[in-house]
């Protein structure tokens, strides 16, 4: 079975430029998140889909993230213009249960704003 | 958000020496779930624990949760080179509505 799949891997922009990242979740998969990982912590969840729609968007900083996961299967987050704090490692996760389910996530693209 | 604080944060032990991490809260979790991540990976499901005092055994790993779901716990025995990595905890709150809560995480490296 392959597991979830993230491009790029790495990513390196200056600040206020704009960057994506595309996740491919795990076939079935009806739930896919994307997780902000700045070195040394926890994932912080940035949002949840539920198939094509959002369930969680609560921490996503909307005046410059944003997410979609039109067709429900793949899913891309921007970022509109870059500031330094956004350096980091975006992780993608899928699961088939939701929440009470094993999250299943990618490799990650490790984002540096200069 | 419910907040989850792991601890320590850092720690370095010799192979073969016993360890325990811990993971708590002031809020109540519906279910704990325990990652292992290794540097430029993504993390990975070690175990999950639902119900209060459950304990649950992974090989060298002893995973506990507390009798009122508000912390757990993880030993490992006997720590091996291979167990490096940051483990990580995740609470599910009762009615899901703030996603799945990771600690920072504790760092964990095992030398030979």
């Amino acid at each position: 079975e392959a597991g979830v799949a993230q491009s790029p891997r790495y990513k390196i922009i200056e600040k206020r430029q704009s960057v994506a990242f595309w996740c491919n979740p795990i076939s079935g998969h009806a739930t896919l998140y994307w997780y902000q990982q700045i070195l040394g912590q926890g994932p912080k969840l940035l949002i949840q889909f539920q198939n094509n729609g959002v369930v969680d968007d609560s921490q996503l900083p909307k005046d410059r993230f944003s997410a979609e996961r039109l067709k429900g299967v793949d899913s891309t987050l921007k970022i509109q213009p870059a500031k330094l704090e956004d350096s980091a490692v975006y992780l993608c996760a899928s699961s088939f249960l939701g929440l009470t389910g094993e999250l299943f996530f990618g490799e990650g693209s490790r984002l540096t704003v200069l | 958000t419910q907040l989850l604080e792991q601890s320590p944060q850092f720690l370095s032990i010799q192979e073969g020496e016993n360890l325990t991490v811990y993971c708590n809260s002031s809020s109540v979790f519906s279910s704990l779930q325990w990652y292992r991540q290794e540097p430029g990976e993504g993390p990975v499901l070690l175990v999950t624990v639902v119900t209060g005092g459950e304990v649950k055994k992974l090989k060298r790993l002893t995973f506990q949760f507390g009798d009122a779901r508000k912390d757990s716990s993880l030993h490992i025995t006997a720590a091996q080179p291979g167990d490096t990595g940051l483990y990580l905890c995740a609470g599910v709150s009762g009615g899901g509505a703030d996603g799945l809560t990771f600690g920072k995480g504790t760092h964990l490296i095992i030398q030979p």
